[in-house]
């Protein structure tokens, strides 16, 4: 089907260990972007990417790898999951929705809880 | 970004059109107004955006004053399924979907039977 799609839809891990957050998109859109939402805190931009091999930092980068090799596909690594990374990950990609105007589309999360 | 300021609760009653308003008073003038939403441990949702005109779609209504210093994001007609957490955000729009979108905390709606 098309769509964003997220994988795992909840994941547990231990604190040190490397976990990686799969991101799929069906669309071809070439902007992708991960945010982590927190009691509290509300959606925090991660990463984003402007197409393939382009990324750049979001408002909270720290401790996070991500990588597109693939239009299509834009994984978030965390590199030696800590305590204050549990958290629930949406990837999103943009859509003209017109006139000028560009919404997101949002996967339907992954919960991670670090141990 | 223009910042927004929400009311962070609201009730509505099912079937009554729910007016969820939004102050961004420092909007300038090439920044659109978007509205998401959120219900319970789903990803945002795009609802609707506006630059001074008022928009309306399937979803639902944007009416932004004169001065565009605030917006109301009306559901004619709310069900149940509209409880969610409703999102005001203003942003430049661009030509290449490059807008790095800033959620604030937003408006809690709940919808009583």
């Amino acid at each position: 089907d098309a769509g964003i799609t997220q994988s795992p839809r909840y994941k547990i891990t231990e604190t040190g260990r490397q976990v990686t957050l799969m991101c799929h998109q069906t669309w071809s859109h070439s902007y992708m972007f991960w945010y982590r939402q927190d009691l509290g805190h509300g959606l925090r931009l991660i990463y984003y990417s402007a197409a393939a091999d382009i990324t750049d930092k979001g408002e909270v980068p720290d401790g996070y790898v991500v990588s597109r090799s693939k239009t299509e596909n834009f994984p978030l690594t965390l590199e030696s999951a800590t305590r204050s990374q549990t958290s629930v990950y949406f990837c999103a990609s943009s859509e003209p929705t017109g006139p000028r105007g560009y919404g997101y589309t949002f996967g339907s999360g992954t919960r991670l809880t670090v141990v | 970004d223009a910042k927004t300021t929400q009311p962070p609760s609201m009730d509505c009653a099912e079937g009554r059109a729910a007016n969820l308003p939004c102050n961004h008073s420092t909007i300038s003038g090439n920044e659109y107004v978007y509205w998401y939403r959120q219900i319970h441990s789903q990803g945002p949702q795009y609802i609707i955006h506006g630059l001074k005109n008022n928009e309306t779609n399937e979803m639902a209504s944007l009416i932004i004053t004169e001065d565009r210093k605030s917006s109301t994001l009306i559901l004619p007609h709310a069900t149940l399924r509209d409880t969610a957490v409703y999102y005001c955000i203003v942003r430049v729009a661009s030509n290449f979907g490059n807008e790095k979108l800033t959620f604030g905390t937003g408006t809690r709606l709940t919808i009583i039977p």
